[in-house]
Parts: structure tokens; sequence; C-alpha cells
């Protein structure tokens, strides 16, 4: 079975600086997919960003990007220039190329402070 | 359009009581999940529907859940015999492929408690 950890179960950082949120899972698989997730206070969950297993090169979307460290199981995601409005819970899941299913870390609560 | 949406938003149960929660995903999309979410918790894969058909319902905690989704579009998950372990939020996310990673779109989910 798959497992996702989240180290960080709360994290902050002042407006406009850089913030590293940490992932690690554990999968016997080779092909796979992995996502962060942001949970604003009270509202819905959204996609941040996606990395295919099989892919070297890191994702990256606007001030988003990730760290994908295949042989160390690790998927981090770095946030620049945060905003307010980045505040929220971020969740990290892993999903099998074939699955439905998708495994979540139980989540970093972030604050971003004026 | 819309984004998938889920009703009640709250539902308040006593304990024994049976529960249903609907989900109404994007329309034309062809997948649809249950995850449950405990308070300070990560979601927990409930359920996956491709169409009509139920491909996994591996997450499902007990023969007290059941999941159905008869037209290939709206989503019931209904909880009979309600415990207090079972009060959670109950999200519902649908994407638009089938047999591939597409991308999930959540609801806002269905808060239960059970007294």
């Amino acid at each position: 079975a798959q497992t996702v950890t989240q180290s960080q179960p709360e994290m902050s950082v002042q407006e406009a600086e850089t913030v590293t949120l940490s992932c690690t899972y554990d999968t016997s698989e080779s092909n796979y997919y992995l996502f962060w997730y942001k949970q604003p206070p009270s509202r819905q969950m959204i996609l941040v960003i996606r990395q295919e297993a099989y892919k070297q090169q890191n994702a990256t979307e606007n001030r988003f990007s990730v760290n994908f460290q295949k042989a160390a199981k690790s998927f981090s995601l770095k946030i620049s220039d945060s905003q307010l409005g980045d505040t929220a819970m971020y969740f990290c899941a892993f999903r099998n190329t074939n699955a439905g299913k998708s495994t979540f870390g139980d989540g970093t609560t972030l604050t971003v402070k004026p | 359009g819309a984004g998938v949406s889920q009703s009640p938003r709250y539902k308040v149960a006593k304990r024994g009581q049976d529960v249903a929660l609907r989900c109404d995903p994007i329309s034309g999309h062809v997948s649809l999940f249950w995850y449950q979410q405990a308070l300070g918790q990560g979601p927990e894969f409930l359920t996956y529907f491709q169409n009509e058909a139920q491909l996994d319902k591996s997450g499902l905690p007990s023969d007290r859940f059941f999941a159905e989704r008869p037209e290939g579009s709206v989503s019931t998950l209904k909880i009979q015999r309600t415990q207090q372990e079972d009060s959670a939020v109950y999200l519902c996310a649908s994407s638009l492929l089938a047999g591939e990673i597409d991308t999930q779109y959540f609801g806002p989910g269905t808060r239960l408690t059970v007294l």
C-alpha cells in the first residue's frame, strides 16, 4: 500500500518570501502521479500542480514549482513570492497510473503573514 | 459551467439514523470519487465510479456505507445506522476522462456530525 507523509503540520512565511513544503511517499510502483492540492479555509480543494513520475523535469506553474526526487521518494512544493491568498492547507497526494484511488498526506497548514 | 456541488452542506444525525449525501458532478464528467476527511487529516478514498460502474469500493469502511451512481451522473453516498466515528467531511470529486490521470475537481463537501 502507498503512504504519503507530510512532516510539517504547520508553517508560516512572510509575504513575498519563499517557502518549501515537504512530502515523502512510499510505493513499489514505477509509474505514478504526484499532486499538490490547496484547501483554503472553508473553500473547495483545488489542484496546484502535478508531476508524472516518468518525467525527470520538475513541474512548474507560475509561482509554484516542485522538487521531485524519485530515488528518494521526495516531492516538495516551493512557493515563490508568497501572497496572502496562499494561506491554506496544502495536501500532497499520490495516484497510480491505472487506479482511481488517490492517497493523501495529512496536510501542512501554511500561513502567509503580511 | 458550474462546478461540483454537494448537498446538504451540513448534516446532523443522531446515532443510528440513516443519511444520504448527494453529489452532482460537472456535466459530462465520466469519473466520480468519494473521500472521507476527518478533522485535521487528509482525505481518505472511499469509492470510485466510471460512469455508472463502481470500479473500486475498497475504501468503504464497513457494509454500512453504500454508494451508487445509477445513471452515470448524480451519485449518492448512503450511510446506514450512523456512528459517532462517521463524523467527518465527505468530499466528492469528478474528472472528465476515464482510464487516464485527469484533473479531479472537488466539491465543497458535506460536513456530517453524528451525535
